[in-house]
């Protein structure tokens, strides 16, 4: 196993498009993130998946974003209808469901709304 | 809710000089403590991390304890090296496992 990838790396797109970002989280782990990290901040939370459900969801994630994990594995996130203020580095991780266990992120895909 | 506070950066440093980012947080409950570390073009990486009060969490020379009478956890390193360039981010867990990150300190070390 590769770890946890991200796809793509890079996205710039038109302020008004959709667009798609998918994780592929590390093989066995059940539990996968999405967070949010613009310039000079940390990473914020948007939400999480266990299996299939997603379990949570951060008042940060409005209307217009959306995910998916729909066989349990693979997951994307959708933006609809971008803003400038969608420009950030996406990252995934993913871990072992279990108190205090490990995550491993990916690379991150950076947005760029224009 | 949670939230984390860490030093500010950049700090700069000579090699072998002995290193401190700060770190401090709120939370409600027993949260496990971490530091994250992202070198120049990777992903975030685990560097350390303490599950409960007193607990020191180690690894490639650096320290951290878990100080919950003063919501401390305070990255030490005795002696940097140039490749330890890089940002730092303390972090801890909520429910689900979910971190909450302070906003990174960068780490530049110079010959």
């Amino acid at each position: 196993d590769t770890g946890v990838s991200q796809d793509p790396r890079h996205k710039i797109t038109k302020r008004g498009q959709n667009v798609t970002f998918r994780c592929d989280p590390i093989s066995e782990h059940n539990r996968l993130y999405w967070y949010r990290q613009t310039l000079g901040q940390g990473p914020e939370f948007l939400t999480y998946f266990q299996n299939e459900a997603q379990l949570e969801k951060s008042r940060l994630l409005s209307d217009r974003f959306s995910a998916e994990r729909p066989k349990g594995s693979f997951s994307t996130l959708e933006i609809q209808r971008t803003e400038q203020g969608d420009s950030a580095m996406y990252l995934c991780a993913s871990s072992l469901a279990g108190q205090n266990t490990e995550a491993f992120f990916g690379q991150g895909t950076r947005l760029t709304v224009v | 809710g949670n939230s984390v506070t860490q030093m500010e950066g950049p700090v700069t440093l000579s090699e072998e000089a002995f290193l401190t980012i700060n770190c401090t947080y709120t939370a409600t409950g027993y949260p496990s403590l971490f530091w994250y570390v992202q070198y120049p073009g990777e992903g975030l990486q685990l560097l350390l991390k303490a599950t409960k009060a007193d607990d020191k969490g180690s690894n490639k020379g650096f320290e951290a304890t878990y100080r919950k009478e003063t919501t401390s956890f305070h990255l030490e390193k005795g002696s940097v090296q140039v490749s330890d360039s890089a940002v730092y981010f303390c972090a801890l867990t909520g429910g689900g496992n979910k971190l909450t990150f302070g906003t990174g300190t960068q780490l530049k070390v110079e010959l």
